[in-house]
């Protein structure tokens, strides 16, 4: 079956661009997570979604991000006004159910260059 | 709040040869899962392997063991037998339940490479 899929795979933007990222999970996942993974370091979490509710968003960095699931499926992650300090690959995660020890499926990544 | 902590940044070992890459954790929870990621060039996060703080026994997958000392708060990945494709990024995580909602906590990884 499909896997997470996330477009695009590569995003360069221009510093003070707007950038929407896109996660497509599983079909009927109820969980998904979004984490942000600088050059040669491990991925650090986001933001939490279980079906359309955004139950944790603790790791988001600033106001600039927001990340949205409206109708409990796809998930968008949108960057406002970018900065170079953004410049990571944007990894997102699925899971079939709401607890914390169902497994998580990753995407393979959005990379986005901020220049 | 949870910590791993990766102390190799990178290892090396020859083909066929066994490779134990190290992990350590810290949580207050006593109900944790520790997982074990491998992350190749291309990106994408492949699960390895799983144990949970509850389990008895060390798991295993194939060539994969997960060699779990609880008092210690480790858990290494041994890799036996060795292979070219096995040359990637590996990272440990840590995922506990409550308000958490599971999410996953990395350490910095580590880079193995094998030669032949």
């Amino acid at each position: 079956g499909a896997g997470v899929s996330q477009s695009p795979r590569y995003k360069v933007a221009k510093r003070g661009q707007d950038v929407a990222l896109r996660c497509d999970p599983i079909s009927g996942h109820v969980s998904l997570f979004w984490y942000q993974q600088a050059l040669g370091q491990g991925p650090e979490f986001l933001t939490y979604f279980q079906n359309e509710a955004q139950l944790d968003k603790s790791g988001l960095p600033s106001d600039r991000f927001f990340a949205e699931r409206p109708e409990g499926s796809v998930s968008t992650l949108k960057i406002q006004r970018t900065q170079q300090e953004d410049s990571a690959v944007y990894l997102c995660a699925s899971s079939p159910g709401a607890g914390a020890f169902y497994e998580q499926y990753f995407g393979p990544g959005t990379r986005l260059t901020v220049t | 709040a949870q910590k791993i902590t990766q102390t190799q940044p990178g290892m090396f070992v020859q083909e066929k040869e066994a490779v134990t890459l190290d992990c350590t954790y810290d949580t207050s929870d006593p109900s944790y899962g520790l997982f074990w990621y491998k992350q190749p060039s291309s990106g994408e996060m492949i699960f390895l392997i799983y144990q949970g703080s509850y389990d008895q026994q060390n798991a295993t997958e194939g060539r994969y063991s997960l060699n779990f000392q609880k008092a210690r708060k480790s858990a290494n990945l041994v890799i036996s037998a060795s292979q070219l494709g096995d040359s990637a990024m590996y990272f440990c995580a840590m995922r506990v339940g409550g308000t958490s909602y599971g999410k996953l906590t990395f350490g910095q990884g580590t880079i193995l490479t094998v030669h032949p």
